[in-house]
């Protein structure tokens, strides 16, 4: 079983950046797909995009295209997702999940992510 | 953005079936995509309950099935129960969007 593990809080100001980490245990880090997904506040799920251990590939959400950065540190079973030009309405909780097929298997706790002045 | 519609919200008696549907379109569950379930309970994260359209993981009562027809979806609730209380969510993937889609999700009170 995956266990993910990700960074604490974080409140940034508008313009800036912010990168929250996601720790993997259990199963094999290079063998299944890690993604991004957020939830503002009161508001549905969104996927942001993914990164592919084995190819060594990211993939984006067309919306966030431009703006977010997923990589992963195989040494480590870590994987980063940073959110650049940050706004009000990046405020949000931000999740990483596992996948091997399409299916998002395993979730982390959620790091709250907050943007204001 | 949620490109799968879901009812905002359902509601039924303990005991009783409720059902949620979830509507896509051609790029996405009409392209044969897979659609996946997940409830979230409040505060905590999404779990997987239904993966590939109909299989159950492990440790999912099967009180839950859900089925996949065209360009639609739905989850089934049988013998609901207060634990069901939750927000639930449909997921595929979109073949012009090139992404991972969700519903708009649906919230299950029992009465």
């Amino acid at each position: 079983q995956v266990q993910l593990v990700q960074s604490g809080a974080e409140v940034k100001k508008p313009g800036s950046s912010v990168k929250v980490s996601c720790k993997a245990s259990g199963g094999t880090f290079s063998s299944y797909t890690i993604s991004w997904v957020r939830q503002a506040p009161g508001q549905g799920l969104e996927w942001m995009g993914r990164f592919i251990p084995i190819l060594g590939i990211a993939n984006y959400g067309q919306k966030f295209q431009g703006r977010v950065t997923i990589i992963a540190d195989k040494s480590t079973s870590t994987a980063y997702m940073e959110l650049s030009s940050l706004r009000s309405e990046d405020t949000a909780v931000y999740y990483c999940a596992t996948h091997s097929s399409s299916s998002f298997d395993y979730w982390g706790q959620g790091t709250l992510v907050t943007v204001s002045s | 953005q949620s490109v799968l519609t879901q009812p905002p919200s359902v509601s039924g008696a303990p005991g009783q079936r409720v059902t949620i549907s979830c509507t896509g379109r051609s790029s996405n569950i009409g392209a044969g995509f897979d659609v996946h379930w997940y409830q979230q309970l409040p505060g905590t994260a999404p779990k997987l309950l239904i993966y590939g359209n109909s299989n159950r993981p492990s440790g999912v009562p099967d009180r839950f099935s859900a089925s996949k027809s065209g360009t639609s979806a739905s989850l089934a609730i049988t013998g609901l129960q207060a634990e069901d209380e939750a927000d639930y969510y449909c997921q595929s993937y979109d073949r012009s969007l090139s992404g991972y889609v969700f519903g708009t999700g649906t919230k299950v009170t029992v009465l």
